[in-house]
């Protein structure tokens, strides 16, 4: 069964540095999303990205955050300078058409900023 | 803008035990997607069901059910025969219509304990 895929589980960086979170959708969908969760909070949306740019963003997607989808299958997050409060799980998601709403997530990307 | 109030914030049963897992959602739209996510303790984001607004007939899918109530508001969600791989977080998410890729807004989460 398809899946999102999403690379890597695990994340440690320094205060102030630049990280890259990755992410492969499933193939035939057409809308993407990043979502954060702070450990043992809700999960809260960060952006939306459909046919190439950012539908939507959340007051969190300030200008330290970017998206890009570099080619056919990747679709990445990226934290410019990161902060001690950007330590959570980062959800990529994606969905087919508009007709199908749910959502499928992948597993997850634990980030840890020290 | 849309809220998901999950006012239950842990449930704990015994295993084969039926449990119900409340949802309230407050939305502008007249259409609308409702939904009911599990994440077990491994981290991930399952699907599980999908409601449109248009649609309130409820439904039995194998151990789960779901209760759908426009005048309430209310979207609940019933596993009966509970069992040991049931515990985790289940989240109840919104997604308004207006806007084909609108997000999800989602609940703060039910932990749901089975225990042998």
């Amino acid at each position: 069964e398809p899946e999102v895929t999403q690379t890597p589980s695990h994340q440690v960086t320094q205060m102030g540095q630049e990280v890259i979170l990755r992410c492969v959708p499933i193939s035939n969908h057409l809308y993407f999303y990043w979502y954060r969760q702070i450990l043992g909070q809700k999960v809260e949306f960060l952006v939306s990205f459909y046919n190439n740019e950012i539908s939507e963003k959340s007051e969190i997607f300030d200008d330290q955050f970017s998206v890009e989808r570099p080619d056919g299958s990747n679709f990445t997050l990226k934290i410019r300078s990161t902060k001690l409060e950007d330590s959570a799980m980062y959800f990529c998601a994606s969905r087919g058409d508009s007709g199908r709403r749910e959502a499928f997530f992948g597993q997850g990307t634990r980030l840890t900023v020290v | 803008a849309q809220k998901v109030t999950q006012a239950q914030t842990e449930i704990s049963v015994v295993e084969k035990e039926d449990v119900t897992l409340d949802c309230v959602y407050e939305t502008r739209d007249t259409t609308y997607y409702l939904f009911w996510y599990k994440q077990p303790p491994s981290g991930e984001l399952v699907f599980l069901i999908r409601r449109n607004s248009f649609d309130e007939q409820n439904e039995i899918s194998g151990r789960y059910s779901w209760n759908f109530q426009k005048s309430t508001s209310s979207f609940n969600f019933t596993i009966t025969a509970s069992q040991v791989v049931d515990s985790a977080v289940y989240f109840c998410a919104l997604s308004e219509a207006s806007g084909a890729n609108s997000k999800l807004t989602f609940g703060k989460g039910i932990t749901l304990s089975v225990r042998p």
